[in-house]
């Protein structure tokens, strides 16, 4: 167990839906990652938030948002789904705002699967 | 961050030691070699990091070259369970920088019985 808690762990929607995925941080850490990771285009940053604020966009479309709440647990939401989002979606965290080392741990990740 | 370029796959025997390589001939001087694996599907775990000196920890050995331009992830004793996507990444830690880690295509190892 990374202390990184993804919810859910499986997804089936249909396209044009939205979902909400969840992630709680390890505890003490005040950054969380989203990554995207689909069969054509491996593993990919979509945002970074460090205690509340974006910190750092990757190629997030605009039809995906991310917050941090004050609890630091962030959402990922993606809305007006296509076959195309189908994809793993994995949640990171650190301590500070930087990868290094051991202290940058990503959790078991949200299987999303649009039909 | 700079390139980095990887073999597709490997193979190696279980018991033997599998070396990967990685080649980032383009690494600035305050740029690390990060390396992590990915076991079927799960999440990216780390292995090791390093700038220039060789490194060891209790799952393997980072070797880097003199010039930095490129290094290999030794993994002493391969088991069947560490087939997995191994991924180099370098990057530079520091306060103006992201935690973002930039994913390439990874080294897919195989260890075979």
């Amino acid at each position: 167990d990374s202390g990184v808690t993804q919810t859910p762990k499986h997804l089936i929607t249909a396209t044009g839906q939205r979902v909400t995925l969840r992630c709680s941080p390890r505890s003490g850490d005040l950054s969380v990652y989203w990554y995207q990771q689909s069969l054509d285009q491996g593993l990919q940053f979509l945002i970074q938030y460090y205690n509340g604020e974006e910190r750092a966009k990757g190629n997030i479309l605009e039809r995906f948002s991310a917050q941090q709440f004050p609890d630091l647990h962030s959402e990922l939401n993606l809305s007006s789904l296509e076959l195309g989002d189908s994809a793993l979606y994995f949640c990171a965290s650190s301590v500070g705002t930087l990868a290094t080392g051991t202290g940058y741990t990503f959790g078991s990740g949200t299987r999303l699967t649009v039909v | 961050d700079a390139k980095t370029t990887q073999p597709p796959s490997m193979d190696c025997a279980e018991g033997r030691a599998a070396n990967l390589p990685c080649n980032h001939s383009t690494i600035s001087g305050n740029e690390y070699v990060y390396w992590y694996r990915q076991i079927h599907s799960q999440g990216p775990q780390y292995i090791i990091h390093g700038l220039k000196n060789n490194e060891t920890n209790e799952m393997a050995s980072l070797i880097i070259t003199e010039d930095r331009k490129s290094s290999t992830l030794i993994l002493p004793h391969a088991t069947l369970r560490d087939t997995a996507v191994y991924y180099c990444i370098v990057r530079v830690d520091s306060s103006s920088n992201t935690g973002k880690l930039i994913f390439g295509q990874g080294t897919t190892l195989q260890v075979k019985p």
